[in-house]
């Protein structure tokens, strides 16, 4: 069967510190996979979506990156943390039927 | 681009009733995917129902049912037998289908609404 991790659960990071969430699928391949971000009491905002490899398209303009290294794996980054960044912040990947699968989530708090 | 809303922000409902939440959507797209999804305090993001905008037949999973009225643009969530486990937030999600080997599959949500389910 299919599964979505992510990591760190939980992180706290000073402003202008990097920053590094990673996420990995098992059980299929080649997924379209996706970033979103959800701040306090607002909806999910897509932030970056992947059809595979080194493909990356950014949904709204930001502080932040995706990167895409291998075919399962897709890290959400950022080179200088701002206040704003803070957030939760989901993976997901397309399954079966054109239905998105979430991860766990990864709380961001930048202090 | 498609819009999704939910117009209430907070719902309560007792043990073992029935509730209803709303969702309307607006869209130019003939077919497409409807979603609930549920975040607990966990926030984990779990898919509840899904519609597929061409069928007619109104989903149904277990105590969850949806009532989808494309020409209205609506879909709404029937949470039947109400469990204190229910109590969650509630998002409605909209997905344009994109043509065979279109790899465009993007989620639009709604603001949600926060379900309380009182003892």
């Amino acid at each position: 069967s299919q599964t979505i991790h992510q990591w760190p659960a939980t992180l706290v990071q000073p402003v202008g510190s990097p920053l590094s969430l990673e996420c990995t699928v098992e059980g299929t391949s080649n997924p379209n996979l996706y970033w979103y971000r959800q701040a306090a009491g607002r909806g999910l905002q897509l932030l970056f979506y992947s059809v595979g490899i080194g493909q990356i398209s950014s949904e709204v303009p930001q502080n932040l990156s995706a990167s895409r290294p291998q075919d399962r794996q897709f890290i959400l980054s950022s080179k200088k943390l701002l206040l704003s960044d803070s957030g939760f912040y989901l993976c997901a990947w397309k399954g079966v039927g054109n239905t998105i699968y979430f991860g766990e989530g990864s709380w961001l708090t930048v202090v | 681009a498609q819009t999704v809303t939910q117009s209430q922000p907070e719902m309560s409902v007792q043990e073992a009733e029935t509730v209803t939440l709303s969702c309307t959507y607006d869209t130019s797209e003939n077919n497409y995917y409807l979603f609930w999804y549920k975040q607990p305090p966990s926030r984990q993001m779990i898919l509840v129902i899904r519609q597929e905008a061409y069928k007619q037949q109104n989903a149904t999973e277990n105590r969850f049912s949806v009532n989808f009225q494309k020409a209205a643009k609506s879909f709404s969530l029937k949470i039947s037998d109400s469990q204190l486990g229910d109590t969650a937030m509630y998002f409605c999600a909209f997905m344009k289908h994109v043509a065979s080997g279109g790899s465009n599959y993007k989620l639009t949500f709604g603001k949600g609404t926060l379900l309380t389910v009182n003892p």
